[in-house]
Order: structure tokens, then C-alpha cells, then sequence
């Protein structure tokens, strides 16, 4: 199963709203979940099961789909959400990410 | 609080071995599946190898596959990943990684990463 990740770079304003999509090779019903990474960090775990908000992570952010297409939305951009964006599939063995979306400063 | 920290990265030469540990703390460590996630300077992340809570079970990334080994010791809250016949695209930071329930394949907490590097 291969996932594709768009866009790959993200130009984007404090405020906008942003969708990021990752779009599966066959159906993954809604095992997917999304991670944020920043530089010379590890990633955290923001969304599972498609849609579910990791505890601690605000409300701004939320994922959304089933099958093969998912989003990512963040509602209103703040400056400490610019970074790179992962999802990975947990549906089936290896569980491969997405090739990443980097959220950049407009 | 659950803390993961991995040990043991460092210079290789080509063909050679290396053994990585993760010592975790913070949550009960032989219920919980493990992973093993890298990734190559400047590029994205891939997923390695997973283990569940009692080490019975295990897979594979094929570019790793009969070359590494993931192993834990519950009685010592500890993951190991033994590296062998080191190739140069193995350079890398590898996370070790807490599954999110006892096996889910949702990556919830990651350790600080250590750096495997691959070169002569």
C-alpha cells in the first residue's frame, strides 16, 4: 500500500486554513494517522483512526476520510504549526508515511 | 510520563554491525508493541521493524529484512535492534517508538532518535 502526500511544500499565511491530503493506494478503511515534525525534533502523533485528536493537541487541528482519501485540515494557522506534516498507514504491514508536506511561511 | 531513550548510534563502516537500545520508562512496557522508525538526512520518515509486548511477533521493512533483528527484554524495559551488513543508505536517524495501545501500529511516543551513520 503507498500513500501520496500533497502538496509536498505548503506556502501559507498566520491565520489561513490549510488542508493537506494523503490518498491510499487501495482502501485502509480508516486506518491512518497524521504526525507533525519540526526540525531536529521527533515527530509527534497528532490524529488516529482518521479523525481522532491525540490527546494534548488543540482543536485546530483535524483529519477527516475513510478508504482511500484523507485530509488534514488546520483552521486557523498559527506560527507554531509551520513545520512538516506525515501520514502513515496502520492498515496493513510495513506501514509506510506519506513523503511529507512542509507547511512554510508565506 | 513515558520516556524512550535510545543509545548506541555511531560511525560504521560499510558491511559492519551496530546494536541500538531503547530504555523506556513510564508505562508497562510488555503491553505495549515497539517500533523501530528511521530516517535519512533530509528525507522523510520510514517505518523499520515492530515487535509486539511479548516478542513473539515481528516484521520487517523489506529493504531491512534479514539483516536486522528487533528484540526486547521485558524485564529490563528494554528494545534492542541489532544492525548487521551496514550499507551506506542505512545512514540515518532511528527512532524507537511506543505503539499508541497494545498493538495498533500508531506511533505515540517517540525517543529523542540516534544517529547511525554509514560511511568508510
Amino acid at each position: 500500500i503507498h500513500l501520496t502526500q500533497s502538496p509536498s511544500s505548503l506556502p501559507a499565511f498566520v491565520g489561513d486554513r490549510v488542508t493537506i491530503t494523503c490518498r491510499a493506494s487501495q482502501g485502509i478503511s480508516n486506518y491512518l494517522a497524521w504526525y507533525q515534525q519540526k526540525p531536529g525534533k521527533a515527530p509527534k502523533l497528532l490524529i488516529y483512526a482518521a479523525s481522532t485528536l491525540q490527546s494534548g493537541v488543540p482543536s485546530r487541528f483535524s483529519g477527516s476520510g475513510s478508504g482511500t482519501d484523507f485530509t488534514l485540515t488546520i483552521s486557523s494557522l498559527q506560527p507554531e504549526d509551520f513545520a512538516t506534516y506525515y501520514c502513515q498507514q496502520v492498515f496493513r504491514y510495513p506501514y509506510p508515511f506519506g513523503q511529507g508536506t512542509k507547511l512554510e511561511i508565506k | 510520563e513515558v520516556h524512550l531513550v535510545e543509545s548506541g548510534g555511531g560511525l560504521v563502516y560499510p558491511g559492519g554491525s551496530l546494536r541500538l537500545s531503547c530504555s523506556a520508562s513510564g508505562f508497562n512496557f510488555s503491553d505495549f508493541a515497539m517500533q523501530w522508525v528511521r530516517q535519512a538526512p533530509e528525507k522523510g520518515l520510514e517505518f523499520v521493524s515492530a515487535i509486539n509486548g511479548n516478542g513473539a511477533t515481528t516484521y520487517y521493512a523489506d529493504s531491512v529484512k534479514g539483516r536486522f533483528t528487533i528484540s526486547r527484554d521485558n524485564s529490563k524495559n528494554t528494545l534492542y535492534f541489532q544492525m548487521s551488513s551496514l550499507k551506506p543508505e542505512d545512514t540515518g536517524v532511528y527512532y524507537c517508538v511506543k505503539d499508541r495501545v497494545r498493538w495498533s501500529g500508531v506511533s505515540e511516543y517517540w525517543g529523542q532518535g540516534t544517529l547511525v551513520t554509514v560511511s568508510s
